[in-house]
């Protein structure tokens, strides 16, 4: 069976640094590789995700991430952290249609600090 | 293109009874899919209908059902609610893809406290 591991549930980091938050997944066949953040009070905002191609994905709001097969990873960073990206980060793994329900990490809690 | 909507937002119930939630797709959307989040357990998967059939289910007991209208419009219902069903339910839609993998975006969710 398909899982997610996020294993940081709380990152604080300073504003202006740079911030990775990391994610592995475990799947059978062929992933599909999503990160989503959630504020809040509110759902859940799709950031970036990937399908194939190259490993690189670049995102929303200045997020990128890296796929690394080799290692069963899709780790999220951004450069520089502003304060309105405290949230919540969740790492998704998907199949190949719609029929497929996401499993979903257990979530990394993001602090900022001036 | 509005978003995935869900109402109510926020619910309060008594233990035993009954809750239908609701969810309106992105509209061309034609899946839907629900989950529950809650912070022990995290998001887990309840069900997801397309087209009006129920295509996946995850792993609740019967006292969670869901159905899906003409429209797309989809409700879910909890029947005899416990103290442990308080969680945040998400809705999610996607597209119908051209046979490759779909991404879901989520409503703001309906908040349930069970009491």
């Amino acid at each position: 069976a398909q899982s997610v591991t996020q294993p940081d549930i709380h990152i604080t980091v300073s504003e202006g640094a740079s911030l990775e938050l990391r994610c592995n997944y475990s799947y059978g066949a062929t992933p599909y590789l999503f990160w989503y953040v959630q504020s809040p009070g509110q759902g859940l905002q799709l950031l970036l995700k990937y399908f194939s191609g190259d490993t690189l994905v670049q995102g929303i709001k200045g997020f990128e991430a890296e796929f690394k097969r080799s290692q069963s990873s899709f780790n999220l960073r951004k450069p520089s952290v502003h304060w309105s990206d405290a949230a919540e980060y969740f790492c998704a793994v998907g199949a190949f249609s719609g029929n497929t329900p996401l499993v979903f990490g257990k979530g990394t809690r993001l602090s900022v600090i001036a | 293109k509005a978003g995935v909507t869900q109402t109510p937002r926020y619910l309060i119930k008594t233990r035993g009874q009954q809750v239908t939630l609701s969810c309106s797709p992105i509209s061309g959307h034609r899946s839907v899919s629900w989950y529950q989040q809650t912070p022990g357990q995290g998001l887990q998967f309840l069900f997801e209908y397309f087209s009006e059939t129920q295509r996946n289910k995850g792993n609740f007991p019967g006292r969670f059902s869901g159905r899906q209208f003409s429209n797309s419009r989809s409700e879910m219902n909890v029947s005899t609610l416990e103290l442990g069903d308080s969680a945040l339910y998400l809705c999610a839609s996607s597209g119908p893809g051209a046979g490759g993998p779909v991404e879901q975006y989520f409503g703001p969710g309906t908040r349930l406290t069970v009491t």
